[in-house]
């Protein structure tokens, strides 16, 4: 049962463009989501969070969009540069843990 | 150094046989997390320490594996009897303890290879 998914497995843009990084999940009772960055042979490094009462929460060209009604939430990278090119995790806790449930990633290419 | 560590970063190993893996947390953090990543998939949770206790457990997939943290401080992932399905890259991560929203910070990983 994937409580977090990120149906698109890989996504490429163009350098200054933006990047549109998508994660649904099933759980309601989820209340903080955080995305993830990880190089190769690297562990995941965090990116940008969000808290169930917030909508937009935005760190320099990063912003996270929640939309608790449809349980969606993404991350938009603009402008997009080579050095954005990873794997991106969705990740959500709920209630009083840090225990983060992980979605399956994004692989993002951005090409000059 | 100021990260997680981890050793070893690689294990080749065979069927049946026995491994540990060592994380050791950022000074000062009070939670320890063990994930498994295997190839294609996001990090999936195992276990999580708070102290020297395992809060939630919950994750381990069998009675195969266990992991301790005598000192509050490191923690060692055991895994008996190893199979080939036991291959992955297994990453710690501590984090303040914090609840809803704290930070979790990853070490590089051990991968793991049952042949």
């Amino acid at each position: 049962d994937q409580q977090v998914k990120q149906n698109s497995p890989s996504l490429s843009v163009q350098e200054g463009r933006i990047s549109i990084l998508n994660c649904d999940y099933t759980n309601s009772m989820f209340d903080y989501f955080l995305w993830y960055k990880k190089y190769p042979a690297e562990g995941p490094t965090f990116l940008i969070s969000i808290s169930s009462i917030k909508d937009k929460n935005e760190d320099g060209r990063f912003t996270v969009f929640l939309n608790k009604s449809a349980k969606h939430l993404s991350l938009h990278i603009v402008p997009s540069q080579p050095g954005d090119s990873a794997v991106y995790f969705c990740a959500a806790s709920e209630g009083n843990t840090d225990k983060l449930i992980f979605g399956t990633g994004t692989r993002l290419q951005v090409f000059p | 150094g100021a990260g997680v560590s981890q050793t070893p970063s690689n294990k080749v190993t065979e069927k049946g046989k026995y491994v540990e893996l060592r994380c050791d947390p950022i000074s000062g953090h009070t939670a320890l997390y063990w994930y498994r990543q295997s190839l294609g998939q996001g990090p999936e949770f195992l276990i999580y320490f708070q102290g020297t206790g395992a809060a939630d457990d919950s994750g381990l997939p069998n009675d195969r594996f266990f992991a301790v943290r005598p000192e509050g401080s490191v923690s060692t992932l055991k895994i008996q009897r190893t199979e080939r399905g036991d291959s992955a890259v297994y990453l710690c991560a501590s984090s303040r303890g914090l609840a809803n929203g704290g930070e979790l910070f990853f070490g590089e990983g051990s991968r793991l290879t049952v042949l």
